[in-house]
C-alpha cells in the first residue's frame, strides 16, 4: 500500500541554523500539506500547496518558513532561522482527493 | 474562533465493550468530519471521513454519526479490543482541505 514518508525520523538543531525536512507524498496525489504538533498539544495546520503554489497558510507559517515541490517526488519544508519554539513534530500529509494521508513524523528539536 | 472539543482526555474500557468517543464544534461549518487514530510518536493514521450530509458511516467495527444541528459527531468502536487502544482525533474540514484538530481522545481498553 502507497505510504507518505519523512525524513529524516529526528533532527536536531542549534537555534539560528536552517532546516530542509523532507516529504515524498503518495505518488498520484496532488495536495501537499505540512502539520505541527508540539508535545503534549494537538496537530496544527501549518500550510497546503497545490499546482506548485501555496494554497492556504496559517499564522504560525511566517516568513521564517518556506515550502517547496524541488522535482516530482519531494515536498520540502524549510525553516531559515529555528527558534526554540519550533520544536516539535512535523508531519507531511498527501490527498488525492479530501482524505489526507500523514507520514511518520520528523522530530525537530532545536537547542 | 473555530473550537473543537473532544470528550475527556482519557477513557477507560473493558474488552468487549463499546467505546464512544464525543467530538463537539462551534463557530464552524464542516463539509467533512474525520476521524484518524494517532499512536504514541507517529503520524495520524485516517479512519473514517463523513460528509456533511451523511448521518452515519461505518467501517467494519467502526461507526461515525454527524448531527450538524447539535455539531456533534459520535465515534463508536465495538468489539472492542486492547489493540484499539490509542488516541483518536476528530478533524474538521471544509473545502480548502486544511484539517482543523481536536486535541484528541486516549482510550485504554483493558483486557
Amino acid at each position: 500500500e502507497p505510504e507518505v514518508t519523512q525524513t529524516p525520523s529526528h533532527q536536531v538543531t542549534q537555534m539560528g541554523q536552517e532546516v530542509i525536512l523532507r516529504c515524498v507524498p503518495i505518488s498520484n496525489h496532488l495536495y501537499f500539506y505540512w502539520y505541527r504538533q508540539i508535545l503534549g498539544q494537538k496537530v496544527e495546520f501549518l500550510v497546503s500547496f497545490y499546482n506548485n503554489e501555496i494554497s492556504e497558510k496559517s499564522e504560525i507559517f511566517d516568513d521564517q518558513f518556506s515550502v517547496e515541490r524541488p522535482d516530482g517526488s519531494n515536498f520540502t519544508l524549510k525553516i531559515r532561522s529555528t527558534k526554540l519554539e519550533d520544536s516539535a513534530m512535523y508531519f507531511c500529509a498527501s490527498s488525492g482527493t479530501n482524505t489526507q494521508y500523514f507520514g511518520p513524523g520528523t522530530r525537530l528539536t532545536v537547542l | 474562533s473555530q473550537k473543537i472539543e473532544q470528550n475527556s482526555e482519557a477513557l477507560n474500557i473493558q474488552e468487549g465493550k463499546t467505546a464512544t468517543l464525543t467530538c463537539n464544534y462551534t463557530n464552524y461549518s464542516p463539509a467533512y468530519l474525520q476521524w484518524y487514530r494517532q499512536d504514541p510518536g507517529r503520524g495520524p493514521v485516517f479512519l473514517l471521513l463523513i460528509r456533511e450530509n451523511e448521518k452515519e458511516k461505518r467501517k467494519e467495527r467502526l461507526k461515525v454519526t454527524f448531527d450538524t444541528t447539535l455539531k456533534q459527531s459520535l465515534f463508536h468502536i465495538t468489539a472492542s479490543q486492547p489493540a484499539d487502544s490509542a488516541t483518536y482525533l476528530c478533524a474538521l474540514s471544509g473545502n480548502t482541505g486544511k484539517l482543523i484538530f481536536g486535541q484528541g481522545t486516549t482510550l485504554q481498553v483493558k483486557p
